[in-house]
C-alpha cells in the first residue's frame, strides 16, 4: 500500500521559513515523480511544484507563486521529499499536500496534508 | 498558464440524479484532464484521467469525455458518498492547474 505521510507545517511569521517533509512507503522511491500541491483555506487546489527521479535528471519545477522561494529537494536514502519555503507571506497559509502520480501528471496517491499558517 | 473553467460551481441534486459537470480548458490540452474527488478536511482522490479512463477501483457510475479544449464528468445515478466538490486537472503543460471546484450537494 502506498503511503505519504507529511510533517512540518505549523505557524510561522509572515518573511520566515519552514520545511515540510514527506515520507514515502509502499512504491519504488527512487523511481517516483513527486509533486507538492496546496489548498488556500476554502480555496481550490493549486500545484506547486514537483521533482524528478534522479535516473531523469532529478530536476525541479514550480509555479509562478512559488519560483525563487520555494525548493523541492529528495532524498531517495530517506524515501522522503522536501518543501523548503523561504520569504512566506500570508498568501502561502494553506494546507500542503505531497502527491504522486505517473510522471507526476496527474495524483493518484496524496498524503494527508500538513497545515501551513503564515501569520502578519 | 492554461486557465480551467468548472460549471457550474454548486449543483444541487438527488439521489438516483444524473448529473454532469463542465471543465472547459483557455486552450487546447488535447485529452490530458484528470477528475478528482474531494471530501471535507480529506485529500482529494483520483477519479479519472486521460479525460476518460476510470481509475482502479472507481465506480464505473462516473464517466468522462472530451478533448482539446471541453470536457464532461458524468455521474449517472447519484449516490450518497457522491455528495462532494469535484475538481478537473490540466497535464498538458507547465504549470499544471485546475479548475475552482463543483460543489455537489443533496437537494
Amino acid at each position: 500500500e502506498v503511503q505519504l505521510v507529511e510533517s512540518g507545517g505549523g505557524l510561522v511569521k509572515a518573511g520566515g521559513s519552514l520545511r515540510l517533509s514527506c515520507a514515502v512507503s509502499g512504491l519504488t522511491f527512487s523511481n517516483t515523480w513527486l509533486s507538492w500541491v496546496r489548498q488556500a483555506p476554502g480555496k481550490g487546489l493549486e500545484w506547486v511544484g514537483r521533482i524528478k527521479p534522479k535516473a531523469e535528471g532529478g530536476a525541479a519545477d514550480y509555479a509562478a507563486p512559488g519560483k525563487g522561494r520555494f525548493t523541492v529537494s529528495r532524498d531517495d536514502s530517506k524515501t522522503t521529499v522536501y518543501l523548503q519555503m523561504n520569504s512566506l507571506t500570508t498568501e502561502d497559509t494553506a494546507v500542503y499536500y505531497c502527491t504522486t502520480g505517473k510522471a507526476a501528471a496527474y495524483f493518484d496517491h496524496w498524503g494527508l496534508g500538513t497545515l501551513v499558517t503564515v501569520s502578519s | 498558464d492554461i486557465q480551467m473553467t468548472q460549471s457550474p460551481s454548486t449543483l444541487s441534486a438527488s439521489v438516483g440524479d444524473r448529473v454532469t459537470i463542465t471543465c472547459r480548458a483557455s486552450q487546447s490540452i488535447s485529452n490530458w484532464l484528470a477528475w478528482y474527488q474531494q471530501k471535507p478536511g480529506k485529500a482529494p482522490e483520483l477519479l479519472m484521467y486521460k479525460a476518460s479512463t476510470l481509475e482502479s477501483g472507481v465506480p464505473s457510475r462516473f464517466s468522462g469525455s472530451g478533448s482539446v479544449t471541453e470536457f464532461t464528468l458524468t455521474i449517472s445515478s447519484l449516490q450518497p458518498d457522491d455528495f462532494a466538490t469535484y475538481y478537473c486537472q490540466q497535464y498538458n503543460s507547465y504549470p499544471y492547474t485546475f479548475g475552482q471546484g463543483t460543489k455537489l450537494e443533496i437537494k
